[in-house]
């Protein structure tokens, strides 16, 4: 069966402070994946989506990027974190024939103080 | 032309009482899912909803996919306290990208 792994759960970083996320899948080839943001428990914005290996596409502009080095690996990066990138991010993945919606994460919690 | 305006907002029920909630957009869907977030956690697929008028169960849960296609219901019947969360309704877009609606928050009282 596929499994999605995000971590950490929880993150406390200093604004101006570096920031990587990791997600990964296993059970599946080539899915797509996703990051998303929720702030204040609301909404979820699409940051960024991978339809394989090293393409990526972002959503909104932002102090965040995301790269895909490997086919079910995930990773979303600052070099300089601001006091607006605090939020939960969510990593998801799907199996792109929009069949069923997507799976997610368990997310991580980022404060960044 | 392509936001899902889902409403309520929020809810406070008592118990063992039905629920409603819904979602609409100005444009034409083929697609309407919902989704169920518990506190920390990811949202989790609920019910897929892929014909125009399609009527889908899962458990207490009931959900409508509208004749118009611009349109879906989410009823909970006899609902539990393990109910609370909040629940969104997406659909998705080319590139198998998906859009949420800014939820419904559910509070259920014992």
């Amino acid at each position: 069966s596929q499994t999605i792994h995000q971590w950490p759960a929880t993150l406390v970083q200093p604004v101006g402070s570096p920031l990587s996320l990791e997600c990964t899948v296993e059970g599946t080839s080539n899915p797509n994946l996703y990051w998303y943001r929720q702030a204040a428990g609301r909404g979820l914005q699409l940051l960024f989506y991978s339809v394989g290996i090293g393409q990526i596409s972002s959503e909104v502009p932002q102090n965040l990027s995301a790269s895909r080095p490997q086919d079910r690996q995930f990773i979303l990066s600052s070099k300089k974190l601001l006091l607006s990138d605090s939020g939960f991010y969510l990593c998801a993945w799907s199996t792109g024939q929009g069949l069923g919606g997507y799976t997610f994460g368990s997310g991580t919690r980022l404060t960044v103080v | 032309g392509q936001q899902l305006n889902q409403s309520p907002q929020s809810m406070f029920i008592q118990e063992g009482e039905d629920v409603s909630m819904n979602c609409t957009s100005s444009s034409i869907f083929n697609t309407w899912l919902w989704y169920k977030q518990e506190p920390g956690e990811g949202p989790v697929l609920l019910i897929a909803l892929y014909k125009a008028g399609e009527l889908t169960s899962n458990g207490r849960l009931t959900a409508q996919f509208g004749i118009t296609r611009k349109d879906s219901f989410l009823n909970i019947s006899a609902s539990i306290p393990s109910d609370v969360g909040i629940y969104f309704c997406a659909r998705e877009t080319s590139g198998s990208r998906l859009t949420f609606g800014e939820g419904t928050q559910l509070t259920v009282n014992p």
